[in-house]
């Protein structure tokens, strides 16, 4: 069954970088792209950006432009979201989505990753 | 601020049928498909494409879509349908960055 299983919960400090890594297992790694998206408190959802684990392409979305990295490690069937120069409303908590053949929905997601920034 | 609007909040009577929509210029062109989520859990896809179910979610569950509306529809609302209901679909840019709505806060009385 296919799965996505995220690192755990993180506490940063302000300026810091947060890297939070999604394992895949169940389906072939590189015949889907990866999503991430993050919901901050008692907030909606908020698309970040996308990465094909087939090439490595990746699609940001434009407020995060200049501060996210999205990787994958096709020997480890893993997807990583880098984020640096953390500020307090980064606290969220992150999603990596598989998105589906089509690459017109996600539908798989992982656990959840919080991530804190706090002084 | 978000190019997918949703209604923030909607209630329906147990069994009773009640509908979500999302609007956005983007929807005229892509699908949008919904994602139901419960609190402390993360989303689970409902509605993809022109009207298509994933596999284990009830047939109460429908979509349809007329212009820059898309539409959710539960047909005899139930218990465990009360939720937050989000639309995602491309933004409306063309440069195939993805977008959620705001969400909808569905309430069973």
């Amino acid at each position: 069954q296919v799965q996505l299983v995220q690192s755990g919960a993180e506490v940063k400090k302000p300026g810091a970088s947060v890297k939070v890594s999604c394992k895949a297992s169940g389906y072939t790694f590189t015949s889907y792209g990866i999503s991430w998206v993050r919901q901050a408190p008692g907030q909606g959802l908020e698309w970040m950006g996308w990465i094909s684990a087939y090439n490595g392409n990746t699609n940001y979305a434009q407020k995060l432009q200049g501060r996210v990295t999205m990787t994958t490690d096709t020997s480890t069937s893993t997807a990583y979201m880098e984020l640096r120069s953390l500020r307090s409303d980064d606290t969220a908590v992150y999603y990596c989505a598989r998105e589906d053949s089509s690459g017109e929905s996600f539908d798989y997601w992982g656990q959840g990753t919080l991530v804190t920034v706090s002084s | 601020s978000s190019e997918l609007t949703q209604d923030p909040a909607v209630s329906v009577a147990l069994g009773q049928t009640v509908r979500i929509t999302c609007q956005g210029d983007s929807l005229r062109s892509y699908y949008a498909s919904w994602y139901q989520q419960k609190p402390g859990q993360a989303p689970v896809l409902v509605i993809y494409g022109k009207n298509n179910r994933p596999s284990g979610i009830p047939d109460r569950f429908s979509g349809s879509s007329s212009g820059n509306t898309a539409s959710l529809t539960i047909t005899g609302a139930q218990a465990e349908d009360e939720a937050d209901y989000y639309c995602n679909s491309r933004d409306s840019s063309g440069n195939h960055r993805r977008v959620f709505g705001g969400g909808t806060k569905l309430t069973v009385l």
